[in-house]
């Protein structure tokens, strides 16, 4: 059991570029979320998945997309990297989307965008 | 809205010290609370958590009571060691409205 994968660990852009985050579970969640984490902010919800093909936003959507094709995979698109999308990036999964449920997190994308 | 804080960080401690992390909240309904802890170079991984009013989590020598009447969850360890050197988040999630909400974080150092 692998738990949530994130690729890659880390990467370098340049304003404007493009690219996918990936995020892959192998424990058959419904749930899946990508924040950000920003030194002295905590977590920040990007979008968010509750089952394969439904997907909606979090608190700072703007920039990214993501699409939910399979229960297992949940990647998240920068379309034109600004610097301000300078962040650590996490993917994390739970079993459903309930209060209470535990959410599993990946290692993190470290993401630093010139 | 819902909100959580915690004490701000860093926190040093020695080692075999005794630990209290603050964390109080605001929610609409009867939310579930959460620690979580990111050791460095990791992703965040749940301590403990309690659902309802009451309630006392613990793992790993860790504790924290869900206390309704002063909307705390403060988090607590008796004798702290170098390996809980990390960063620990406190979280709710309200009923209705299942999506974290997260403090801001508290990076705890334990010198030997």
């Amino acid at each position: 059991n692998a738990g949530v994968t994130q690729t890659p660990k880390f990467q370098v852009l340049k304003t404007g570029q493009s690219m996918t985050l990936q995020c892959a579970q192998d424990m058959n969640h419904e749930y899946m979320s990508w924040y950000r984490q920003d030194p002295g902010m905590g977590l920040r919800l990007i979008h968010y998945s509750v089952g394969a093909g439904i997907t909606d936003q979090g608190e700072v959507p703007n920039g990214y997309n993501v699409s939910r094709s399979t229960t297992e995979d949940f990647p998240l698109r920068l379309l034109s990297a600004a610097p301000s999308q300078t962040s650590v990036y996490f993917c994390a999964s739970s079993y459903a989307a309930g209060t209470g449920e535990t959410q599993y997190f990946g290692p993190g994308t470290r993401l630093l965008v010139l | 809205g819902n909100s959580v804080t915690q004490m701000e960080g860093p926190v040093t401690l020695s080692e075999e010290a005794f630990l209290t992390i603050n964390c109080t909240y605001t929610a609409t309904g009867y939310p579930s609370l959460f620690w979580y802890v990111q050791y460095p170079g990791e992703g965040l991984q749940l301590l403990l958590k309690a659902t309802k009013a009451d309630d006392k989590g613990s793992n790993k020598g860790f504790e924290a009571t869900y206390r309704k009447e002063t909307t705390s969850f403060h988090l607590e360890k008796g004798s702290v060691q170098v390996s809980d050197s990390a960063v620990y988040f406190c979280a709710l999630s309200d009923h209705g409205n299942y999506q974290l909400i997260w403090g801001a974080g508290t990076k705890l150092i334990i010198k030997p």
